[in-house]
């Protein structure tokens, strides 16, 4: 299993509130992407990383950025958190020329009040 | 664009039972399609895969066959166990970053 590390696993936030979510991986794979999941609509892209300092955006990439300095971490940045990003947050990696399989952290579930 | 389908379930079922979670898909050109099962508070693992038609996925008695004339890969198991109940996803890749996930099916098994 690829080592991928999420922090914090948990936290609670106020809206309005800036929030980063880290994401920490030991494989050197190239590919990093955060995802969030709700009842009702699986897994969705927020963000993805093609390599450092190489990112571009996902299917619900409003309210969020992202940044990659160095291939091992993957940051997200909720700007300014509103209720409707309480989710759980989900880190993903991937080796180039992988087969496509995906490798996932344990998750950050995030509750803004 | 890509998209997968497959109930949402709760899926129950006696411990033993025979398991089949349906999944179908649309998408254009030649996907790959993968199983994926999430534990209660963990992360997504791979299950099994298939990445051309007629190929059949396995691992641990789960067994999925990639059918191009139906657009399905549904997941079976002989022989279920308390230890399958999770929340399993049916997910459709066209490279790198056109990963297409499903709702997920959660499976409850009862002793």
């Amino acid at each position: 299993d690829a080592g991928i590390t999420q922090s914090p696993r948990h936290k609670v936030t106020e809206t309005g509130t800036p929030v980063t979510l880290r994401c920490h991986q030991t494989e050197n794979h190239r590919y990093m992407y955060w995802y969030r999941q709700d009842p009702g609509h699986g897994l969705r892209l927020i963000h993805y990383s093609y390599g450092v300092k190489d990112t571009d955006k996902g299917e619900v990439s409003d309210g969020y950025s992202v940044s990659r300095s160095k291939t091992e971490d993957f940051l997200l940045t909720l700007e300014s958190a509103t209720s409707s990003q309480t989710s759980v947050y989900f880190c993903a990696t991937q080796p180039a020329g992988g087969g496509e399989t995906q490798y996932f952290g344990p998750g950050t579930r995030l509750l803004v009040l | 664009g890509d998209s997968v389908t497959q109930m949402e379930g709760p899926v129950t079922l006696s411990e033993e039972a025979f398991l089949t979670i349906n999944c179908t898909y649309t998408a254009t050109g030649y996907p790959s399609l993968f199983w994926y099962v999430q534990y209660p508070g963990e992360g997504l693992q791979l299950l099994l895969k298939a990445t051309k038609a007629d190929d059949k996925g396995s691992n641990k008695g789960f067994e999925a066959t990639y059918r191009k004339e139906t657009t399905s890969f549904h997941l079976e198991k002989g022989s279920v166990q308390v230890s399958d109940s999770a929340v399993y996803f049916c997910v459709l890749s066209g490279g790198y970053q056109k990963v297409t996930f499903g709702i997920g099916t959660k499976l409850q098994v009862i002793p």
